[in-house]
């Protein structure tokens, strides 16, 4: 089983501050997903890694995927209310079976 | 196009009693994806599809069965609800893993009591 964790669990922060989500395997994973959840909602997907050592930036969000494509960050700069939500990172694994980690409830106050 | 179309939304059952809920994609995608999400967590994989006539397990597939009959079509099955499969599931979809998007279902919200 390919598990996927991801760190923090909860953070609440002041509009603002900065940020980054952690998603951490032991697997090698062929891509990786961020999703951001709206209570709900379905999931909505941010970006997708592929290549280890990957860098991808939308607008003030952050993704980097690690050399050995086992890991992966989310940084957000200068965090808003709006960007409140559940985050979830997802690895793509053999046969394609897409996996989730249990996700970082994000809370940005005024 | 629809998306993909998850029914019921809302359900509430009995233990014991069995029912279907249905995934239908009409973007003609060949991977299909059951989840199920409990409250404030992230989704446990039940069941997956890579093409008509193939299905496989995920992390949770004990007290649910699939078929993939066709390729628009994805239907989870729930035999015997106990309360532990009280949940929202949700159904995605995604042509290739090459194109990107993991496209989601509105998710059902299913109580067993």
């Amino acid at each position: 089983t390919q598990l996927l964790e991801q760190s923090p669990q909860f953070l609440s922060i002041q509009e603002g501050e900065n940020l980054t989500v952690y998603c951490n395997s032991s697997s090698v994973f062929s891509s990786l997903q961020w999703y951001r959840q709206e209570p709900g909602e379905g999931p909505v997907l941010l970006v997708t890694v592929v290549t280890g050592g990957e860098v991808k930036k939308l607008k003030r969000l952050t993704f980097q995927f690690g050399d050995a494509r086992k890991d992966s960050s989310l940084h957000i700069t200068a965090a808003q209310p709006g960007d409140t939500g559940l985050y979830l990172c997802a690895g793509v694994g053999s046969n394609y079976k897409l996996t989730f980690g249990k996700g970082t409830l994000l809370t940005v106050n005024p | 196009n629809a998306g993909v179309t998850q029914t019921p939304k809302f359900r509430i059952l009995k233990i014991g009693q069995s029912m279907t809920l249905q995934c239908t994609q009409d973007m003609n995608h060949n991977y299909m994806y059951w989840y199920r999400q409990d409250p404030g967590m992230g989704l446990k994989l039940i069941y997956y599809s890579v093409g008509a006539g193939i299905t496989d397990k995920g992390e949770v597939p004990n007290g649910y069965n699939v078929s993939r009959s066709t390729t628009e079509d994805f239907p989870l099955r729930l035999e015997l609800a106990a309360p532990s499969q009280t949940s929202v599931y949700f159904c995605a979809s995604i042509r290739g893993w090459d194109t990107g998007e993991l496209f989601f279902g509105e998710g059902s919200r299913l109580t067993v009591l």
